[in-house]
């Protein structure tokens, strides 16, 4: 167990939906990341928080956005959605704003139909 | 469990023998490397990490070796359990910069398949 919590584990939704993964980090990590895995690209940085700021941002779309709120939870806001964004998305967290070690949760299995 | 990739290349590896995993990475500036095991329905799992300035570095039955000329990366698992069944992705952080070393770029991965 990494520590890192992520709900919910699988999301069955329709085209043009919108949906919100949330993530817990591991107790006093103050980062958090998020990454997509899809069976055609691999895993894909998506963006980093940092004490409630965005610290970093990868190839994430502009459909998708994310926030860390004062208690450092993380939610993932995905709108719109399209068949191409089903995937497992992962929530990782370290303990500074420079990663090294990242723990990841167990990942939010989304499918949209 | 779920798949995590349908092409992946496959190592197959007998119970107590050495497995090596290799990797070419694409950054030849990239300064941080790691190593992830990725086991059925779970997250990926740090193994070991290394920085450009090294070229050897060792854990708990594993070796991770780095050929900045090549751009090689490799993991040695000595002695494979079947507990070490899993994908291995390599990882890269590019230059690193305060904002870098959580934006890894994942190789694609090899599924580890360990034989009784």
């Amino acid at each position: 167990d990494s520590g890192v919590t992520q709900t919910p584990k699988h999301l069955i939704t329709a085209t043009g939906q919108r949906v919100t993964l949330r993530c817990s980090p591991r107790s006093g990590d103050l980062s958090v990341y998020w990454y997509q895995q899809s069976l055609d690209q691999g895993l894909q940085f998506l963006i980093q928080y940092y004490n409630g700021e965005e610290r970093a941002k990868g190839n994430i779309l502009e459909r998708f956005s994310a926030q860390q709120f004062p208690d450092l939870h993380s939610e993932l806001n995905l709108s719109s959605l399209e068949l191409g964004d089903s995937a497992l998305y992962f929530c990782a967290s370290s303990a500074g704003p420079q990663g090294g070690e990242l723990f990841f949760g167990e990942g939010s299995r989304l499918t949209v139909l | 469990g779920e798949s995590v990739g349908l092409h992946l290349p496959t190592l197959s590896v007998q119970e107590g023998d050495n497995s090596i995993i290799n990797c070419a990475y694409s950054n030849s500036a990239s300064d941080y490397f790691i190593w992830y095991k990725q086991e059925s329905g779970k997250g990926p799992q740090f193994i070991i990490d290394i920085r450009s300035n090294m070229d050897k570095r060792q854990g708990q039955r594993v070796t991770v070796l780095l050929n900045k000329t090549v751009k090689h990366l490799s993991l040695q698992i000595a002695a494979t359990q079947p507990g070490d069944s899993a994908v291995y992705f390599c990882a890269e952080t590019g230059v690193m910069t305060t904002d870098s070393w959580g934006k890894l770029q994942f190789g694609a991965g090899t599924q580890v398949v360990v034989t009784p």
